[in-house]
This record gives C-alpha cells, sequence and structure tokens, in this order.
C-alpha cells in the first residue's frame, strides 16, 4: 500500500461548481498536510498548508484535515475554467520545511467553461 | 522575489552521458530538497540539504546519481553514467527551515530524456 493514496481523474465539472479532491494516507506520524497546485510543464505551486486536525480557509479554497480518519480535502468553491491543473496532496512527519514530503500521484482536474 | 531556478529546463542526451542538473534556491533559505516526477510513481524525494549538509540521500536510486550544494545558493545533481529511464522531470525546492518552519516553494523543474 502506497503511503499517500489520491484518485489521480480525471475530474471534470462545470464552470461555478464546488469541486473536492481528497486523498488518504497510512502514516500516522504526518503532521504536516500540504495542496500543490501543478499546470502542465510547470512546477508545483503551494495552495494550502495546514497542521494537525482543522479546517483551514483561503478565498475560494478551504483544506481540511481528519485525522482520525488520515484523511484529508481539499475544496474549491464557485470553481473557474483556470482552476483546470493536477491538484497534489503532500504531507511531512515535521515543518513541511524541515523535511522531504510524500506527495499523492495528483488528481487531474478539468473545469469546462 | 525570484523563486527557486533549475537549469537547463530541457535536455536530451544519449545513454551513459554525464548529465549535471542545477538549482538555485530561494535567497535565504537553508534547506534544498531535489524531487524526481514520472507518470507511474509521481513526485518522489531524492535528497535534501539542510546548511549545505546532506541530511537524507535514501531516495536517491543508485550509485550513479549524486547531489552537492558547495553553497547556500547552488546545488548539482548529477547522473552518471545515464540511462533512459532516468527520464523523468527532477525539480528542485527550498523553504527556510527554524523557528517556524516555512513550507517548500518549487522550481519549474528539468524535463531529461535519455535515449
Amino acid at each position: 500500500q502506497k503511503e499517500v493514496e489520491q484518485d489521480p481523474g480525471p475530474l471534470s465539472v462545470p464552470e461555478g461548481a464546488i469541486v473536492s479532491l481528497n486523498c488518504t494516507y497510512s502514516n500516522s506520524a504526518f503532521q504536516y498536510f500540504m495542496w500543490y497546485r501543478q499546470y502542465s510543464r510547470k512546477g508545483p505551486e503551494l495552495l494550502m498548508y495546514t497542521y494537525s486536525s482543522g479546517n483551514k480557509e483561503d478565498g475560494r479554497f478551504t483544506a481540511q484535515v481528519d485525522k482520525s480518519s488520515k484523511y484529508i480535502s481539499l475544496f474549491i468553491r464557485d470553481s473557474q475554467p483556470s482552476d483546470s491543473a493536477t491538484y497534489l496532496c503532500a504531507m511531512s512527519g515535521s515543518g513541511g520545511g524541515a523535511d522531504g514530503l510524500t506527495f499523492g500521484k495528483g488528481t487531474h482536474l478539468i473545469i469546462q467553461p | 522575489d525570484a523563486g527557486v531556478i533549475q537549469s537547463p529546463r530541457h535536455e536530451v542526451t544519449e545513454m551513459g552521458q554525464e548529465v549535471t542538473l542545477r538549482c538555485k534556491p530561494i535567497s535565504g533559505h537553508n534547506s534544498l530538497f531535489w524531487y524526481r516526477q514520472t507518470m507511474m510513481r509521481g513526485l518522489e524525494l531524492l535528497i535534501y540539504f539542510n546548511n549545505n549538509v546532506p541530511i537524507d540521500d535514501s531516495g536517491m536510486p543508485e550509485d550513479r546519481f549524486s547531489a552537492k550544494m558547495p553553497n547556500a545558493s547552488f546545488s548539482t545533481l548529477k547522473i552518471q553514467p545515464s540511462e533512459p529511464r532516468d527520464s523523468a522531470v527532477y525539480f528542485c525546492a527550498s523553504s527556510l527551515v527554524g523557528t517556524g518552519n516555512q513550507p517548500q516553494h518549487f522550481g519549474d523543474g528539468t524535463r531529461l530524456s535519455i535515449l
């Protein structure tokens, strides 16, 4: 079993819809959780950075972490065609910058105009 | 602000040749990471440095791979000799670690093709 599982998609939704992306993990030592967005032929771009369980909101994006279930989610409200990209979840045991990240394989998201 | 800068952006070379990938981290960051991305395996950590010292190289696939960080503003990842299975996108990331760890920021990668 891979440490981090993420549905690769593609996930296709109409513009304006609420998008739900999620990851499950097996390593209970993970404490820091991140979501990165990656456009074609570009590097991953940090979207959300959270510590332990709970919710964090930033504009149209909400990240949720449920450590008891080892499950994290990213919600995108009022989705736009510019949100079309691959979304990668990532996690680490110490601060996200202090050691290497373990990534999911990414979900390819398509927002239809 | 300048982000993480990687060079070259693309590299095509023949099997057996030496390949050197370069990375300039964000100024002031003290940790640097090398990752490899493939369709089959996704993004995987190869090695990371803290204050120019290698901390964990357990992800380096073989002795053909080596990485150095001679100073705070430059790192290289070298493959010698290269093989077709090394074809992938190689990313460098940097972060600031200290009081209040900061997340990693990535460069745009080097797309490596070994023929």
